[in-house]
């Protein structure tokens, strides 16, 4: 699986948008950008995931760039309950890996009143 | 609430003991994942199990083994515990076997090794 970079800490205001960068220069053609976030110590949560086209849903925007080598998560209006880290991981689709997700370090990101 | 359940949600043994983890995937999962999540090596694939079959192994010690039963839960076994063993062990299960379903995660089994 592609590795990747995020920057360790980031803080919003609330009600403000949260870009949240990741860098995978080296993802191959068939992985998938996947978003997942741990909030204190429970599980992580599923965000968003895409392949190529950026995606949006009820929680969030991902922007993935034409070469695909980054990506970028939007929480459109953060609250104080989106403070989490934040992991972008790079998931190779079938073959071997059959969905096993390699966590990096992740992004804290703390939201501010 | 993701739907997947674990048990115990806190454990607290002694060195060299073994202890068992269960895990209760979403009703209609078939796909089970265990993952660690410890200060120094933060959050690791362990194993995946899919219908009962073993799929996928990341670095699981040979002292831990999982299973997958004819109803879909899971156990992980931990056996000659060490203190480094101490971490949050969680469970996620996901539809398919495909890597592009979305895995749900439970709350966890916090381990302490004493």
């Amino acid at each position: 699986d592609a590795k990747t970079t995020q920057p360790p800490s980031m803080d919003c205001a609330e009600g403000r948008a949260a870009n949240l960068p990741c860098n995978h220069s080296t993802i191959s053609g068939n992985e998938y950008v996947y978003w997942y976030r741990q909030i204190h110590s429970q599980g992580p949560q599923y965000i968003i995931h895409g392949l190529k086209n950026n995606e949006t849903n009820e929680m969030a925007s991902l922007i993935i760039t034409e070469d695909r080598k980054s990506s970028t998560l939007i929480l459109p209006h953060a609250t104080l309950r989106d403070t989490a880290v934040y992991y972008c991981i790079v998931s190779l689709a079938g073959g071997t890996s059959y969905g096993k997700l390699t966590f990096g370090q992740g992004t804290i990101l703390t939201v501010h009143p | 609430d993701s739907g997947v359940t674990q048990t115990p949600k806190h454990l607290i043994t002694a060195t060299g003991q073994r202890v068992t983890l269960r895990c209760s995937p979403r009703s209609g999962d078939l796909s089970v994942y265990w993952y660690q999540q410890s200060l120094d090596q933060g959050l690791q694939f362990l194993i995946q199990y899919y219908n009962g079959e073993e799929r996928a192994k990341g670095n699981i010690l040979e002292r831990f083994s999982a299973q997958q039963f004819p109803d879909l839960h899971s156990e992980l076994n931990l056996s000659s515990l060490e203190l480094g063993d101490s971490a949050l062990y969680f469970c996620a299960s996901s539809p398919r076997l495909t890597s592009t379903d979305t895995q749900y995660f439970g709350p966890g089994t916090r381990l302490t090794v004493l």
